[in-house]
């Protein structure tokens, strides 16, 4: 088991480009949950899926941003038309279930140009 | 909707020195979490905290928690500079129901000087 796993660790784009990241969880884990950090805040909550299932989606920050886990282990968290103000971190993180604690991966950090 | 204050939100000590830093959160929960960032770095598990009254310590942290004052303290202890980071606390929602998904607070930025 090697945690949960971020790609790419940084991804460069330009305004209006889409963008998609992707995320491993621990393989037992099936609660996946994804977060931004902008600079000098704490995480914010974007979206959860338990397997396969989103059961949270009404934070996702807008109609541009939308997440899968088709097959209950991969995820993927797509921008679409990205705007400067999108530039963050956005992080992964999993666990086995609700009241277990979390296991965060090391994030993809966006830069919009 | 849960908010979570930390403070103080930047703090600067001496090497040797004890301090504490204050979580509170505003709605019913009993399941807290610190956490550890050092800079551009994802963030690292420090203490979950799953009662009322519960106590952790690890080295020179010592986190507790009391569900009824909503209020979660993280003690440092004879400061080291390697302690120098950015520490957050978040608090899970879940308590028998419930939506999911962590409410964090700003961070607290520590500084450690010699």
């Amino acid at each position: 088991d090697t945690g949960v796993s971020q790609d790419p660790r940084h991804k460069i784009t330009k305004r209006g480009q889409n963008v998609t990241f992707r995320c491993d969880p621990i393989s037992e884990h099936n609660r996946l949950y994804w977060y931004r950090q902008t600079l000098g805040q704490g995480p914010e909550f974007l979206t959860y899926f338990q397997n396969e299932a989103q059961l949270e989606k009404s934070r996702l920050l807008s109609d541009r941003f939308s997440a899968e886990r088709p097959k209950g282990s991969f995820s993927t968290l797509e921008i679409q038309r990205t705007e400067q103000g999108d530039s963050a971190m956005y992080l992964c993180a999993s666990r086995a279930q609700q009241g277990r604690g979390y296991t965060f991966g090391s994030g993809t950090r966006l830069t919009v140009v | 909707e849960l908010k979570v204050e930390q403070n103080p939100l930047f703090l600067s000590m001496q090497e040797g020195k004890n301090y504490t830093i204050y979580c509170n959160y505003s709605t019913t929960s009993d399941r807290l979490y610190w956490y550890r960032q050092d800079p551009g770095k994802s963030l690292e598990s420090l203490f979950v905290l799953l009662s009322n009254g519960a106590v952790k310590q690890e080295g020179r942290l010592m986190a507790s928690l009391d569900t009824k004052a909503r209020l979660s303290t993280l003690h440092i202890t004879a400061a080291v500079h390697d302690l120098s980071a950015t520490y957050f606390c978040a608090v899970d929602p879940y308590s028998g129901g419930g939506a999911d998904g962590l409410t964090f607070g700003k961070g607290t930025h520590l500084i450690i000087q010699p």
